[in-house]
């Protein structure tokens, strides 16, 4: 069964940068798409951008644009996301998400979530 | 980019009744809609995608409908196990936002 297992509870000081992984099973890892979706206390769900396991390619939601960075492991099915200078503003849980088909762009499959918390 | 306005932000209805949440992009998005769940403390999960397609498993009483800038999810039936918060997201292309969420509570 598919399974996307992710990375634990972080605390970070502001202007820190953190960096979360996201582990595959149960499926080629490079046919589908890796998402990240972001949900901050109380709040709504908030899409960050994508990763293409096969190639790498990557694609940022505009307000991540420059401190962002996806890349990812095929040899271990694991994904990442590299989020910097970091203020309380990031505190949130962040998912990753795996597209229900290829190219879809709609979320089947979802990580565990892994809180982080920006506090100095 | 596009803006995705759900309404209402949350709702109370009794059980059994029918609830309807709307969800309308700012510019057409043809069906390239998807519906999720998210239970208090749980992760989303994706109710129906292509606007009206109900993914496997998820109960008849849920149901999608729409196309371009005017989309609904009704549940027929309101049952306890449906108190949760609810998302619309759009699909085609990206940024792929999610509205801003309406939750369903029992009155």
């Amino acid at each position: 069964q598919v399974q996307l297992v992710q990375s634990g509870t972080e605390v970070k000081k502001p202007g820190a940068s953190v960096k979360v992984s996201c582990k595959a099973s149960g499926y080629s890892f490079t046919d589908y798409y890796i998402h990240w979706v972001r949900q901050a206390p109380g709040q709504g769900l908030e899409w960050m951008g994508w990763i293409s396991p096969k190639n790498g390619d990557t694609n940022y939601a505009q307000k991540f644009q420059g401190r962002l960075t996806m890349t990812r492991d095929t040899s271990i099915s694991t994904a990442y996301m590299d989020l910097s200078r970091l203020t309380s503003d990031d505190t949130a849980v962040y998912y990753c998400a795996r597209e229900a088909d290829i190219f879809t762009g709609y979320f089947k499959y979802w990580g565990q979530g892994t809180l982080v918390t920006v506090s100095s | 980019d596009i803006q995705m306005t759900q309404s209402p932000s949350s709702l109370s209805a009794s059980v059994g009744d029918r609830v309807t949440i709307t969800c309308r992009p700012s510019q057409g998005i043809n069906n390239y809609l998807a519906w999720y769940q998210q239970k208090p403390g749980k992760v989303p999960k994706l109710l129906i995608y292509a606007a009206s397609t109900l993914h496997s498993g998820v109960p008849s009483r849920f149901s999608g409908s729409g196309s371009g800038t005017d989309f609904t999810l009704t549940i027929s039936s309101l049952q306890p196990e449906d108190v949760a918060t609810y998302y619309c997201q759009k699909y085609n292309g990206v940024p792929h936002t999610f509205g801003q969420g309406t939750k369903v509570e029992i009155k």
